[in-house]
């Protein structure tokens, strides 16, 4: 069975300092993975995905995450994050089936930017 | 762009009543998908939905759940008895033919009182 965790369950971080949002799988089977953002009171909104090919995936709003096989990992990153970027991040993994497969999350992490 | 969209917004019902929720999925998708979150907890899969069938569910998913695609725009989560563990946020997605990106509607929040 496939399983996520992230370890930090809140991180806060200066305006414009650079983020890393950490996330690990576990599955026996090949995986995709995805990051998903929650802003308040809202849905979840894709930031990025990894299904094969290059390890570096670039997202939305600036976020990138890099697919580490090794070492099951999917850490999401950001240079310089904004105001705007507060919000809790999920990590989701799947294990394919021809695009009707269940995504397994993580318990997120609550990104607090501080001005 | 599309959306999923999802009503009410908010439902409040008493234990043992029966609740329905609404979706409307993308227009061109063809996979379904129920998820819940209860409160300060991880998204959890309930169930995916295609071609008028369920494909997969979990163990939440007991005899006291059901999913219906009554037409063709409507995707509908129905619980027969509410139990006040099944206060959560719902959120309806879906994702069509060849794609991995679920598209999630803004969740219905369900407090059974």
């Amino acid at each position: 069975a496939q399983s996520v965790t992230q370890l930090d369950s809140q991180v806060p971080v200066f305006e414009e300092a650079p983020v890393e949002l950490r996330c690990n799988y576990s599955s026996s089977v090949s995986v995709y993975l995805f990051w998903y953002v929650q802003y308040p009171n809202q849905g979840l909104q894709l930031l990025l995905k990894y299904l094969s090919g290059s390890t570096l995936v670039k997202g939305i709003n600036g976020f990138e995450a890099e697919f580490n096989k090794s070492q099951t990992s999917f850490h999401l990153r950001k240079p310089s994050v904004h105001i705007s970027d507060t919000a809790e991040y999920f990590c989701a993994v799947s294990e394919g089936g021809f695009g009707n497969e269940k995504l397994t999350f993580g318990t997120g992490t609550r990104l607090t930017i501080i001005p | 762009e599309p959306e999923v969209t999802q009503t009410p917004s908010h439902q409040v019902t008493q234990m043992g009543q029966e609740v329905i929720l609404r979706c409307v999925p993308i227009s061109n998708h063809l996979y379904f998908y129920w998820y819940r979150q209860i409160l300060g907890q991880k998204v959890e899969f309930l169930v995916s939905f295609y071609n008028n069938e369920i494909s997969e569910k979990s163990e939440i998913f007991d005899d006291q759940f059901s999913v219906e695609r009554p037409d063709g725009s409507n995707f509908t989560l129905k619980i027969r008895s509410t139990k006040l563990e099944d206060s959560a946020m719902y959120f309806c997605a879906s994702n069509h033919r060849g794609s991995y990106e679920q598209y999630f509607g803004p969740g219905t929040r369900l407090t059974v009182t």
